[in-house]
């Protein structure tokens, strides 16, 4: 089975702190995303990558940076958390050619 | 730009059919998938659309018409279990992204 492994589940930061969120596949999958998703929202993609070291913009990646330095790794950082990103975190994976995701657990984050 | 959209809520019978529509409006298309949410859970794939019609699995069928930009799922013999958020996706041109409507809360009543 496809395992994606998000760090926390539940995470309290203070407005201003530096956050990492890391997340891991083992199914060697070349494309991972990071959404989060919100009531009435649904799912925004903020970042995705196709390779290592590769790296596409989303629809909101305002506020957020990603890193890919291993293939089965993406973290999503944000550089100066504020109180508007709190939200659900989801980390996915696929194969190339994208036929479906597999999701994490999914990381909640309160910013104060 | 992308624009996917489907009804916010739905309430159901046990026993019964049930069809979700989503409509989408997107800059490219190569695929629509439909995802599966349980309170609290991550998605989890049900279906997978890329040519025009109808692909069943089970209970749980989906429709797509390109020209139309709209696709729909029917699930059958609803079950208590199957209350869900129902989430439909598209697939862009470059085959890496994926992108979601808001998603569909269906509740499923005795």
């Amino acid at each position: 089975d496809v395992k994606v492994t998000q760090s926390s589940r539940y995470l309290v930061k203070r407005t201003g702190e530096k956050v990492f969120l890391e997340c891991v596949q083992d199914m060697d999958h070349e494309n991972m995303f990071w959404y989060r998703q919100d009531p009435g929202l649904g799912l925004r993609l903020i970042y995705f990558s196709y390779d290592v070291k590769m790296k596409e913009k989303g629809d909101i990646p305002e506020g957020y940076s990603v890193s890919r330095e291993k293939k089965e790794r993406f973290s999503l950082i944000l550089e100066s958390a504020s109180t508007n990103q709190t939200s659900m975190y989801l980390c996915a994976s696929s194969l190339k050619g994208l036929r479906e995701l597999f999701f994490g657990e999914g990381s909640r984050l309160t910013v104060l | 730009g992308q624009n996917i959209d489907q009804p916010t809520e739905m309430t159901a019978t046990e026993g019964a059919i049930v069809q979700i529509n989503c409509t989408y409006q997107t800059s490219g298309f190569n695929g629509l998938f439909w995802y599966q949410q349980h309170a609290g859970e991550a998605p989890t794939f049900l279906s997978y659309n890329v040519l025009d019609g109808l692909e069943e699995k089970g209970r749980f069928s989906s429709f797509l018409s390109r020209s139309k930009g709209y696709s729909y799922l029917l699930l059958k013999e609803l079950q208590m279990k199957d209350s869900a958020s129902y989430l439909c996706a598209v697939r862009g041109y470059n085959n890496n992204d994926m992108r979601f409507g808001a998603g569909t809360r269906l509740t499923v009543k005795p």
